[in-house]
């Protein structure tokens, strides 16, 4: 069965670069079948969809798109998500999760549990 | 990139049948995917393409497409069925991203 797993530093501070690691067991992240993805949930507030990546393909949030960079490390089964320039704004909890893209669906299967990450000075 | 509109909240007596809707442009092309989140818990995948359950989830929940508007039906909702549901697409633009509708919120009386 397959698991994911964020982790990352979970404060700081406006104009830092947020980094986190999705760890995947249970499955290999080099399947052809499925996409890797990136979501987020701010305090009190609905899901938003950061970014996707397979192999060196990635598509990203056109509202966040030239803060986000997303990247691959199939030896450690790791995907990995970078944001630029943070704000409060950015505050959220940080989901990453298997995601199966058809041409007319896309569905995210397995979630991590979740991490959260705080933009304060 | 397109929207996907549901209405904030929707409440349903213990044992009755409801439905949750999700409207977009976006879902004359494509379908939507379910997922019900509880409190401090991650999202959990419930319905995917026309109307799949995974494995595990009761076949209470269903799903259906008309039009712009996808809908989730619960027939016979259950006191841990009280979550906050999401829908999701493929964006209406023919670019592969992922656009979600703003939630319901779910109160079994």
């Amino acid at each position: 069965q397959v698991q994911m797993q964020e982790s990352g530093p979970g404060l700081l501070r406006p104009s830092e670069t947020l980094s986190l690691t999705c760890t995947v067991s249970g499955g290999s992240i080099s399947s052809s079948t499925y996409y890797w993805a990136w979501i987020r949930q701010p305090p009190g507030k609905g899901l938003e969809w950061i970014g996707t990546i397979y192999y060196s393909d990635t598509y990203n949030n056109p509202s966040l798109k030239s803060r986000v960079t997303t990247s691959v490390d199939t030896s450690m089964n790791q995907f990995s998500l970078k944001l630029s320039s943070v704000t409060a704004a950015d505050t959220a909890v940080y989901y990453c999760a298997r995601l199966f893209m058809d041409y007319y669906y896309y569905y995210m299967d397995v979630w991590g549990k979740g991490t959260t990450v705080i933009v304060s000075s | 990139s397109s929207e996907l509109t549901q209405d904030p909240a929707v409440s349903v007596a213990l044992g009755q049948t409801v439905r949750i809707t999700c409207q977009g442009d976006s879902l004359r092309s494509y379908y939507a995917s379910w997922y019900q989140q509880k409190p401090g818990q991650a999202p959990v995948l419930v319905i995917y393409d026309k109307d799949n359950r995974p494995s595990g989830i009761p076949d209470r929940f269903s799903g259906s497409r008309s039009g712009n508007t996808a809908s989730l039906t619960i027939t016979g909702a259950q006191a841990e069925d009280e979550a906050d549901y999401y829908c999701n697409s493929r964006d209406s633009s023919g670019n592969p991203y992922v656009i979600f509708g703003g939630g319901t919120k779910l109160a079994v009386l």
